[in-house]
This record gives structure tokens, sequence and C-alpha cells, in this order.
């Protein structure tokens, strides 16, 4: 079945390095890639998208890059922030509305 | 902030009784999800909504049902609680295909 996964399930990075956080998915149809973010006690916010008819999208701050050879899509965070320590998650949105997510990275940042 | 609300946002219930969650939103959007969030586990889909009385199974939909009698609500209910259905549960609402989807704030459920 169709699956989304993530390389590694935490990160730390210094502040002001650039973080990236990779992601796997199966479903070789999906066509819509997402990206949230989750702060603890809240639900998962909208960060950035990209279509499968692209290989990279930026955003303020974030780039998304998506490898559709390998099936691998990562998020790149510039200069990154104490405000940007959360749970980070993947998710596919594939033909008929399913959506799927990864199971999620935390990004901690050291000051 | 998109319109969704999620009720109740806590609850505490006793196994084998039955329980209803509840997603009401006002943004008039086509598609509505229910997650449920597990430590190690992520995000996973229980039951999704497609349009009115449309709905289709997710990845963890065993002793879950869905309803979806208007668009603007989306119930979840679990028909004999059992204490592996403790959990954090997310509804998510989106416009059409390929575009972000909004989520609630998340309802509490412990089954003791």
């Amino acid at each position: 079945g169709e699956s989304v996964g993530l390389h590694l399930p935490t990160l730390s990075v210094q502040e002001g390095d650039n973080s990236i956080i990779n992601c796997a998915y199966s479903n070789s149809a999906s066509d819509y890639f997402i990206w949230y973010k989750q702060e603890s006690g809240k639900g998962p916010q909208f960060i950035i998208d990209i279509r499968s008819n692209m290989d990279k999208r930026q955003g303020q701050r974030v780039t998304v890059l998506l490898n559709k050879t390998v099936k691998h899509l990562s998020l790149q965070i510039a200069a990154t922030q104490p405000g940007d320590s959360a749970v980070y998650f993947c998710a596919d949105d594939n033909q008929g509305g399913k959506l799927i997510f990864g199971q999620g990275t935390e990004l901690s940042v050291k000051p | 902030d998109a319109g969704i609300t999620q009720s109740p946002r806590h609850k505490v219930t006793e196994t084998g009784t039955p329980v209803t969650l509840r997603c009401h939103q006002t943004e008039n959007h086509r598609y509505m999800y229910w997650y449920r969030q597990d430590p190690g586990h992520g995000l996973r889909l229980i039951h999704y909504s497609y349009g009115v009385k449309d709905t289709d199974k997710g990845e963890v939909s065993d002793g879950y049902s869905v309803s979806r009698s208007k668009t603007e609500d989306f119930l979840l209910t679990l028909e004999s609680a059992t204490s592996s259905q403790t959990s954090v549960y997310f509804c998510a609402i989106k416009g059409n295909m390929n575009t972000e989807a909004f989520f609630g704030q998340g309802t509490r459920l412990t089954v003791v």
C-alpha cells in the first residue's frame, strides 16, 4: 500500500544553520506533496507544497525539492531560528483526495 | 484561522462506551478528514469524506465509523471504545484536490 516515510525521527541544528528534512514516498502516481509544521499542542500548519510537474519550489526561507526518479522530497529551511523548532511532516495527496502523512521529524534548534 | 472547530476538546470515557467526535467547518470545503496522532506514528488517516454522504476508509479505520449528512459536519464514532483508541484526534478540511488542508486544534480522548 501507499506510505510516506521520513529518514530521521529527530534533527538538531544550531541557530543560523540550514536544516534539511527528508521524506520518501512509495506511490509513483502521487502528484501533489505538502509539508506541514506542528508545534506542541497545536494542529499541523501548512508550510509549502509542490506538484509533480515541478522539481523545486521556494517560499520564505523554505525550499522543497522533489526527485520523482527516487520518490524523494526534502524540505530545506534557511537560517534556522528557535521558532522553527517543531515536528515537520510531509504529506502525499494522491489521486482521490486521500491525504497520507509521514511519521514526522522533530527539529530542535540550539541557540 | 480556517473555520474549523472540533468538539469536545477533551474527553475521558470508559471502555465499551460509544463516543462521537464532531468536526464542524464554516468554509464550505468539499473534503474532510479524521486522523489520529500517537507517539511514534505521526498522523494516521482514519476516514475521509469527499462530499456529503461520500466517505472512504483510511489507514486505520477498524473500530471507527463516520457520517457526513451535511457539508459542514463530519462525525467520527467509536462504537465501543477501547484503550487502544486513546489518542489525539485531528480533523482537517480541504477545498479541492491538490490544495492545502487546514487542521482543527485536536481532541484528546482517553479511554479508561
